[in-house]
């Protein structure tokens, strides 16, 4: 059973390219979430996803930034118009749909790491 | 502002010697998680412990949750040196529990 997969895990763009993060959730999961961690920092929640539907999207930067889960394929986190600060780690989660209890353990993907020139 | 909050920053030790981290966290939670990242990696999930227990075990793990401190701890004995990482604390951001927010972690040195 093949855990959370990210692609790529390394992405090199230059400023004002644009950025397309993949993660595939775990068999079974309906549930995506996307993280951010800058160095030295702990993971900063951006948005929570879930098959056609972004459910909270409270952690995601107004402009540039943007997320989709389709019904077939991989959730997308793409940034548009890099710029520096957008350089950092990007984690993907997911979790199995919800049953009576609340969302609970997450798994994690290895991330992609996207460094802007 | 941060919820929860890992101290020490960092923590270096021999290994066979026990490591504790503490986390401190601001609102009511329903469960709070450790999660281990090692260098360049993501993060694996340790342990859950839910806001109506106070002591956790799993393995060389034992973790703890004061509640009416906002507080838990994370105890690894017998450390070794695969045991070096970075470990966050976790808890749920919102009522619905989806969304996680970490602190900005203990970063652990086992040296053999």
């Amino acid at each position: 059973n093949a855990g959370v997969m990210q692609n790529p895990r390394h992405l090199v763009r230059r400023r004002g390219q644009e950025a397309r993060l993949r993660c595939s959730p775990m068999k079974g999961h309906s549930h995506v979430y996307w993280y951010r961690q800058l160095p030295e920092e702990g993971l900063k929640f951006m948005v929570y996803l879930q098959k056609e539907n972004i459910i909270d999207e409270s952690g995601m930067p107004k402009e540039r930034f943007s997320a989709e889960f389709p019904k077939e394929g991989p959730s997308i986190l793409r940034i548009q118009q890099v710029v520096r600060g957008d350089s950092a780690a990007y984690f993907c989660a997911s979790s199995p749909p919800k049953g009576r209890t609340l969302q609970e353990t997450q798994y994690f993907g290895p991330g992609t790491r996207l460094l802007v020139l | 502002s941060q919820q929860g909050e890992e101290d020490p920053q960092a923590l270096s030790i021999q290994e066979g010697e026990n490591a504790t981290m503490n986390c401190s966290y601001k609102t009511s939670i329903n469960n709070l998680q450790w999660y281990r990242q090692n260098s360049g990696r993501g993060l694996v999930h340790l342990i859950l412990i839910r806001s109506n227990e106070r002591e956790k075990h799993s393995g060389r793990l034992r973790v703890t949750l004061d509640t009416s401190k906002k507080s838990s701890s994370l105890l690894i004995t017998a450390s070794r040196a695969a045991d070096t990482a970075s470990y966050f604390c976790a808890t749920a951001l919102n009522q619905a529990g989806t969304a996680l927010i970490f602190g900005k972690g203990t970063t652990l040195s086992v040296s053999s």
